[in-house]
């Protein structure tokens, strides 16, 4: 069974700063990978999307990585606002149809950037 | 709508009430998903549709919870007899169908958050 940790549970950084934000799991055998957002009470936001045979995938000033034989995945955050505030999951989807296409998720990265 | 909208948003049950969660998909999305999000975990799967057909709902916690979605479009949760165990969020979340990369788009509704007590 497919089994997604993240690290760390939660992060909080000076406005201004870059981070990295970890992601592992357990089966190597996935189709992609997703970042969402969450905020509180809100649904969630697919950030970016890596295909498994993809190295990283960037959108502004977000950049994540895939190293899918390790199973393992950062997101960086570059120069990180007030507004990046908000929980960060990862996701791992098994197959390309039908029910493999549920999502395998981590617990998440409670980030606070501070002003 | 624009997007994938559930309702109740907030709902109380007493233990042992049944309860009843709805999602409307965006339109012309052939795939559903359910998931059930504890407090500060990530959400786990627990049921998806193709359409009306309901192929894997094996991530369903026990036979007190069903899911339909009788026309292929807006879909139900129900859970018999609720337990304080099952107090948590509940998201809907839907996709296109046609192909490889346009599966990949997923959109998920706000949820809708249940407290049992």
């Amino acid at each position: 069974k497919q089994e997604v940790t993240q690290i760390p549970a939660a992060l909080s950084v000076p406005e201004g700063e870059n981070l990295v934000l970890n992601c592992s799991f357990t089966d190597s055998a996935i189709y992609n990978l997703q970042w969402f957002r969450q905020d509180p009470g809100k649904g969630l936001t697919s950030l970016l999307l890596i295909q498994s045979s993809q190295r990283e995938q960037t959108s502004g000033r977000l950049n994540a990585s895939l190293d899918k034989s390790s199973g393992r995945s950062t997101l960086y955050i570059a120069a990180s606002q007030p507004g990046d505030s908000a929980t960060y999951l990862c996701a791992v989807r098994r197959g390309e149809s039908g029910s493999a296409r549920q999502l395998t998720f981590g617990s998440g990265t409670q980030l606070t950037v501070l002003p | 709508g624009a997007g994938v909208s559930q309702s109740p948003r907030y709902k109380v049950a007493k233990r042992g009430q049944d309860v009843a969660l709805r999602c409307d998909p965006i339109s012309g999305h052939v795939s559903l998903f359910w998931y059930q999000q504890a407090l500060g975990q990530g959400p786990e799967f627990l049921t998806y549709f193709q359409n009306e057909a309901q192929l894997d709902k094996s991530g369903l916690p026990s036979d007190r919870f069903f899911a339909e979605r009788p026309e292929g479009s807006v879909s139900t949760l129900k859970i018999q007899r609720t337990q304080q165990e099952d107090s948590a969020v509940y998201l809907c979340a839907s996709s296109p169908w046609g192909g490889p990369l346009s599966g990949n788009t997923i959109y998920f509704g706000e949820g809708s958050w249940l407290t049992v007590v």
